[in-house]
């Protein structure tokens, strides 16, 4: 069965910094899809980025870019100068063939003024 | 406006009743999938259904029904309810035909469900 794991359950950063939030997912597929999605106090799920495992290329998205490692089974998120409104709750995902997400257990993070 | 609208928003009611979810998805997306969140957790998936059909389940207890309807919405249907099963209900949405992975799931605002 498909497992995802998020190792840290709360981090901090200084606005302005950048902070990566870290991955790493068990499978037997070898085409599946990646996704991180941000839940802030608002509680809403809001998709930060995706990434198809057959695509080398690390996905980017503004601010906000991946560090895919397939063979070490990793995701690792990487935000970079880091503002105020980031502060939320971080899911890691993982999706195959059966369409359902497999949530991490998330991790918090917080910036600081 | 994520497109998924979910009701009620909050819900408060006793042990030992009933109470139905709604979700109706994105226009055009025929896949929803139920998920449950309770405090500080991850997301646990409940259910899929797919054009009316189920298509797949995860630890849905067996007081907890779903379907989708003809015109796409669908609702989850909590019965005998225990304290433990409050939690954030949430409801998502994909659009075939590759599935989830092509597009990712837009996700409704959730329910917040309190059984006291």
């Amino acid at each position: 069965a498909q497992t995802v794991t998020q190792s840290q359950p709360e981090m901090s950063v200084q606005e302005a910094e950048t902070v990566t939030l870290s991955c790493t997912y068990d499978t037997s597929e070898s085409n599946y899809y990646l996704f991180w999605y941000k839940q802030p106090p608002s509680r809403q799920m809001i998709l930060v980025i995706r990434q198809e495992a057959y695509k080398q290329q690390n996905a980017t998205e503004n601010r906000f870019s991946v560090n895919f490692q397939k063979a070490a089974k990793s995701f690792s998120l990487k935000i970079s100068d880091s503002q105020l409104g980031d502060t939320a709750m971080y899911f890691c995902a993982f999706g195959e063939g059966t369409y359902k997400y497999i949530f991490g257990t998330g991790t918090r993070l917080k910036v600081l003024a | 406006d994520s497109g998924v609208t979910q009701t009620p928003k909050h819900l408060i009611t006793a042990t030992g009743q009933r109470v139905t979810l709604r979700c109706s998805p994105r226009s055009g997306d025929l896949s929803v999938y139920w998920y449950q969140q309770s405090l500080d957790q991850g997301l646990q998936f409940l259910i899929q259904y797919y054009n009316g059909e189920e298509r797949a389940k995860g630890n849905i207890l067996e007081r907890f029904s779903a379907q989708q309807f003809p015109d796409l919405h669908s609702e989850l249907n909590l019965s005998s309810l225990e304290l433990g099963d409050s939690a954030l209900y949430f409801c998502a949405s994909s659009h075939p035909p590759g599935g989830a992975g092509d597009y990712g799931y837009t996700f409704g605002s959730g329910t917040r469900l309190t059984v006291v």
